[in-house]
């Protein structure tokens, strides 16, 4: 059984572009997260889905950075335009959520962005 | 005060010691994941508790939800468990992971 799996596993972009970045998640888990690390702030979150659907968009990340979730097998989070401060590992991952408990996320190797 | 504080932000060990990390909760949370990041990034999860205590290995970890903190204790440690290790909280009012800022350890010979 494949993990979760990210593409490409680094990207470079000149200021301005945009860059979209892939996720499949482990097949048959309805939870996917997106997850940005950077030394200053650490591992923050970008986006979250539950079914598909977009249960929170990490605030502070709303105008230049957008993720979807078309079907449950593939997402893609699209960073437009590109800033400098955008350089950093993007992680995807996902969970079998079944309830209000607790549940195991698990990751991708994530993608190192790096804007200049 | 930061949701998850983890600590020490660094530990230096030589080979075969052992030492623990321990993560405060500033709010219940339903679930801990301790995580080791690799040299190319990867996060590798360690343990992912709902509660109590979970053992593999030379690695045991504890997580009291209603006491608000989490530990991993590291023993007969070895210079391939040198990394980063993050602790992350399941937040009750949602299903994010709110990150520790991580333990940099250093195994030495």
């Amino acid at each position: 059984d494949a993990g979760v799996t990210q593409t490409p596993r680094h990207e470079v972009a000149e200021k301005g572009q945009t860059i979209i970045l892939k996720c499949e998640p482990v097949s048959g888990h309805n939870d996917l997260f997106w997850y940005r690390q950077t030394k200053i702030q650490g591992l923050e979150l970008l986006s979250y889905f539950r079914s598909k659907s977009l249960m929170e968009d990490g605030g502070a990340f709303k105008d230049r950075f957008k993720a979807e979730m078309l079907n449950s097998s593939f997402s893609t989070l699209k960073i437009q335009p590109t800033e400098p401060k955008d350089s950093a590992v993007y992680l995807c991952a996902s969970s079998l959520a079944l309830g209000q408990g607790a549940h195991e996320q698990y990751f991708g190797p994530g993608t190192r962005l790096t804007v200049l | 005060g930061m949701p998850v504080e983890q600590n020490p932000p660094a530990l230096s060990l030589y080979e075969g010691a052992e030492s623990g990390l321990r993560c405060n909760f500033s709010t219940t949370m339903k679930g801990v994941q301790w995580f080791q990041q690799n040299h190319r990034g990867r996060l590798i999860t360690l343990f992912y508790l709902a509660q109590g205590t979970k053992e593999n290995g030379r690695l045991k970890s504890t997580f009291n939800s209603k006491e608000r903190y989490s530990t991993l204790h590291i023993k007969d440690a070895q210079l391939e468990d040198s990394g980063t290790y993050f602790c992350a909280g399941e937040s009750s009012g949602s299903w994010q992971l709110i990150f520790g800022s991580g333990t940099q350890l250093t195994v030495m010979p």
